[in-house]
């Protein structure tokens, strides 16, 4: 009974590729987010969603696109992926944006 | 515009050494909530504590401590008698009613507990 599940944990895959990265929670929270941790283990918010509508969409490039069908679920897809976006890309949820966090395990993304 | 300083990006300590994390804030709002998360070297992240501004109280938790000063916009976490199991990076993190609640971390302090 996994609070915050992720799939896959390990993506490997060539520039230019689409892929997507699942999320699933089962805590009833209303809020979900996706963050990205560089290789200096910094983490920087890229999305949050409420209810399944967009609240906090940071300056992402557009090739990245949440997707949220229900408030349990929160996808990411990538398009035309690049160097630049290997990182382990992590989901979230809370109660609300105002209480603490809950993370999935982590996606590792590797694009060479 | 809300940021948060983690000045010290590593820590080594041997254990039972009692060792202090600090974090500075920045924000112009009155609301605010500060938390804490640990990401062992397994790679998750796990929250330990959440504060509001308007709670100034210290809290311990067991070998954890935590301290709130809104004079020096610290936020400050302390672990006693640390032990090889608290080596890990330690984030702060606040978040701001007038960001809508967008969380920002600080850069995390990596800490060594040496056996």
């Amino acid at each position: 009974d996994t609070a915050v599940s992720q799939t896959p944990k390990y993506l490997v895959t060539q520039m230019g590729n689409d892929k997507s990265i699942k999320c699933e929670q089962n805590l009833g929270h209303d809020t979900m987010y996706w963050y990205k941790q560089d290789s200096k283990k910094f983490l920087k918010i890229m999305f949050s969603y409420n209810n399944k509508e967009l609240i906090i969409n940071e300056t992402v490039p557009n090739r990245f696109s949440p997707k949220s069908p229900d408030k349990a679920h929160l996808n990411l897809h990538i398009n035309s992926l690049e160097l630049g976006d290997s990182a382990v890309y992590f989901c979230a949820s809370s109660l609300d944006s105002t209480y603490e966090q809950y993370f999935g395990p982590g996606t590792r993304l590797t694009v060479t | 515009a809300q940021k948060v300083t983690q000045a010290q990006t590593e820590i080594s300590v041997v254990e039972k050494e009692d060792v202090t994390l600090d974090c500075v804030y920045e924000t112009r709002d009155t609301t605010y909530y500060l938390f804490w998360y640990k990401q062992p070297p397994s790679g998750e992240l796990v929250f330990l504590i959440r504060r509001n501004s308007f709670d100034e109280q210290n809290e311990i938790s067991g070998r954890y401590s935590w301290n709130f000063q809104k004079s020096t916009s610290s936020f400050n976490f302390t672990i006693t008698a640390s032990q090889v199991v608290d080596s890990a990076v330690y984030f702060c993190a606040l978040s701001e009613e007038d960001g809508g609640f967008k969380t920002i971390f600080g850069a995390g302090t990596r800490l060594f507990v040496k056996a």
